[in-house]
């Protein structure tokens, strides 16, 4: 079974729409991130979280908002999408002990997500 | 500003041949530097890293040589494979929790 997996894979929905875009991990990392992929533009940090109580806003947070239900689920939400969020959604994880100081991520299989 | 660059354009390469892919930036100072493989359709995966003080790692066909001076890092592939064919992107490790900043990648293509 893949250690992060992300629901659902591919989403079509309209302009105004709510949307929840979710991800688990089974790699018991404390750490949680959100990133959106754009061609030209390559991964940009949306949110991230160190443990379940805490979150913290990546570089393109507006229009997004993220909840921390577990060690295991770091769910992403768009309140009302737009056209321009249109783009590919990866969660990530990661975990600081041992040898991993350079924070090495591991990524989740990505949502393709179209705004109309 | 912070800014990482890598090629945007494609490298096509032939097979056996050594393919390697640049990796720039400017105003940051990284612990760490990382390289990571995207297949398409997928998230990246990582390959190899080198830290600030390492000149040079190896890890089978795949070598990376960091220039902090240059502000540079090179990713070299020997041996080039179609397998091989993929978008790989650089990353820097800063700060004091070791924040993540991606490149855009590169496309490489291994041609037959």
């Amino acid at each position: 079974d893949a250690d992060v997996t992300q629901t659902p894979r591919n989403r079509i929905t309209k302009t105004g729409k709510r949307i929840m875009l979710e991800c688990s991990q089974t790699k018991g990392h404390d750490r949680m991130y959100w990133y959106r992929q754009d061609p030209g533009l390559g991964l940009r940090l949306i949110y991230y979280s160190f443990d379940v109580k805490d979150i913290n806003k990546g570089e393109i947070s507006d229009g997004y908002s993220v909840s921390r239900q577990a060690q295991a689920k770091f769910s992403l939400s768009l309140e009302s999408a737009i056209p321009n969020q249109t783009a590919l959604y990866f969660c990530a994880t990661s975990d600081l002990t041992g040898d991993n100081t350079h924070n090495e991520q591991f990524f989740g299989p990505g949502t393709r997500l179209t705004v109309l | 500003s912070q800014k990482i660059e890598q090629n945007s354009e494609a490298l096509n390469i032939q097979e056996g041949k050594t393919a390697t892919l640049t990796c720039n930036y400017t105003n940051y100072s990284p612990a760490y530097l990382q390289w990571y493989r995207q297949d398409p359709g997928r998230g990246p995966v990582f390959l190899l890293l080198i830290r600030e003080n390492e000149k040079e790692k190896r890890k089978e066909r795949l070598k990376v040589t960091f220039d902090t001076t240059l502000k540079q890092s090179l990713f070299h592939i020997t041996a080039s494979q179609p397998a091989d064919s993929a978008t790989y992107l650089c990353a820097l490790t800063t700060g004091g929790y070791q924040k993540v900043t991606f490149g855009i990648g590169t496309k490489l293509q291994v041609i037959p």
